[in-house]
């Protein structure tokens, strides 16, 4: 069994400062690993992902994050938010050749303050 | 590539009438997925499809929901007497296969009254 466990429902930085939102999954075997964004009521839209090779993956709008085996984790980081980036934010793990789907963390809601 | 597309946008109806949800996946894409995701919560895998083969449907919530994708191109999802329950957002993803990235429609919004 899969699962994706996302600390802080709510998280709130200033603009222009760095946004963390943080992930760490449980996984039998060697994970992909997936970063979404969701706009209210939109679907969701893939940031970045790691499967195999390089531990730091970069994704859109400045977004990275960096797979850690050691500690099961897989945060998002950005140098700088910007307005545009309040929205939710879910993780999500996923093996098996996809059978099982994604397994996907509940979510953090990013605020950005003015 | 035109993206995912769901429809309706969204469903209002009685508790206990049926319903049905169409989505068109991305064309050359193989697998197609439903998730439904409640308030608050990320999506939860209900079902997929290679083709229009159905591979794993253990994870739909009862008997009361049903998924097809006749011709291996779109995929409709019903779900039979609805109950309060119910009412969520149902979407929809296409892939290629395998571990590649998923793509998701807007997806359905469902209320119950």
């Amino acid at each position: 069994a899969q699962s994706v466990t996302q600390l802080g429902s709510h998280v709130s930085v200033s603009e222009g400062a760095l946004v963390l939102l943080r992930c760490n999954y449980s996984s039998s075997v060697p994970p992909y690993l997936f970063w979404y964004v969701q706009y209210p009521n939109q679907g969701l839209q893939l940031l970045l992902k790691y499967t195999t090779g390089a531990t730091l993956v970069k994704g859109i709008n400045g977004f990275e994050a960096e797979f850690k085996k050691s500690e099961t984790s897989f945060h998002l980081t950005k140098p700088s938010a910007h307005m545009s980036d309040a929205a939710e934010y879910f993780c999500a793990v996923m093996s098996g050749g996809g059978a099982d789907g994604l397994t996907f963390g509940k979510g953090t809601h990013l605020i950005i303050q003015p | 590539d035109t993206g995912v597309s769901q429809n309706p946008r969204h469903k209002i109806t009685k508790r206990g009438q049926n319903v049905t949800f169409r989505c068109d996946p991305i064309s050359e894409h193989n697998r197609l997925y439903w998730y439904r995701q409640t308030l608050g919560q990320g999506p939860e895998f209900l079902t997929y499809f290679q083709n229009e083969a159905q591979l794993e449907k253990s994870r739909l919530l009862s008997d009361r929901f049903s998924a097809e994708r006749p011709k291996g191109s779109f995929s409709t999802l019903e779900i039979q007497r609805t109950e309060q329950g119910d009412s969520a957002m149902y979407l929809c993803a296409s892939t290629p296969g395998g571990n590649q990235p998923q793509h998701f429609g807007d997806g359905t919004r469902l209320s119950i009254l």
